[in-house]
């Protein structure tokens, strides 16, 4: 399976919204519920922050948000904060079982 | 709290062989399935390798299949990876990461802080 794709990049101001899309096909993201979100400082460790599509972990932020139609996926982060700067990375199950990341998103807040 | 402690990254040359530890603590090793992902300087995340709870199924990425092999010994909380026949290509920063279930999958709920492999002669 081919890395998933994301936006290199996406930028916007705090307090607006955002969206960060994850495109697969048929045999990942097409045919599961099963896409995961990974926030990542600079050097830092990934943390997740969504799964499931729409699932948020315990103590992650309501602002974070998710969605999918079709092949492709969707972060939503509403009232954009400063510390939300950090590189963003889908993750989704695949036909063959095996997981598949994006390439990941830069996100800056301006 | 879930902690997850990665060792055994260092410098080696191509085709030589290392040995990568995850210590864990926090939670109930043996119950939850646990994974391998690594990151290349620079780059994204990629998936490596993942083990069930009881160490009996394992699964690979195609990029290593063959030459790495991941298992746990429950009885010490501790996760392993095995890099064999190392590549240039493998140069990463391994991290160690916990599934939320105990089947292997794509929901990674702890981290570790990663050790970092290279291969170069």
């Amino acid at each position: 399976h081919s890395a998933l794709t994301q936006p290199a990049s996406v930028s916007g101001s705090p307090g607006q919204s955002i969206t960060i899309s994850c495109t697969g096909t048929d045999s990942d993201i097409g045919a599961f519920d099963r896409v995961s979100w990974y926030q990542q400082h600079l050097g830092k460790a990934p943390r997740l922050i969504l799964y499931a599509v729409t699932y948020r972990p315990s103590g992650v932020p309501v602002r974070f948000s998710g969605s999918k139609s079709g092949n492709t996926a969707s972060l939503i982060i509403s009232g954009l904060q400063t510390e939300d700067e950090a590189d963003y990375y889908c993750c989704s199950r695949t036909d063959t079982d095996n997981p598949v990341f994006g390439g990941g998103t830069k996100l800056t807040v301006l | 709290d879930v902690q997850l402690l990665e060792s055994g990254g260092g410098l080696e040359q191509p085709g030589g062989s290392l040995t990568l530890a995850c210590e864990a603590s926090g939670f109930k090793f043996h119950i939850y399935a646990m994974g391998w992902v690594r990151q290349a300087p620079g780059k994204g995340l990629e998936w490596v390798a993942a083990i069930g709870g009881g160490g009996e199924s394992t699964y690979y990425a195609d990029s290593v299949k063959g030459r790495f092999s991941v298992f746990r010994d429950n009885s010490e909380s501790t996760l392993y990876l095995q890099l064999n026949s190392l590549r240039a290509d493998d140069t990463a920063v391994y991290y160690c990461a916990k599934e939320m279930s105990g089947s292997y999958g794509e929901i990674f709920d702890s981290w570790g802080q990663g050790t970092l492999v290279t291969v170069s002669s």
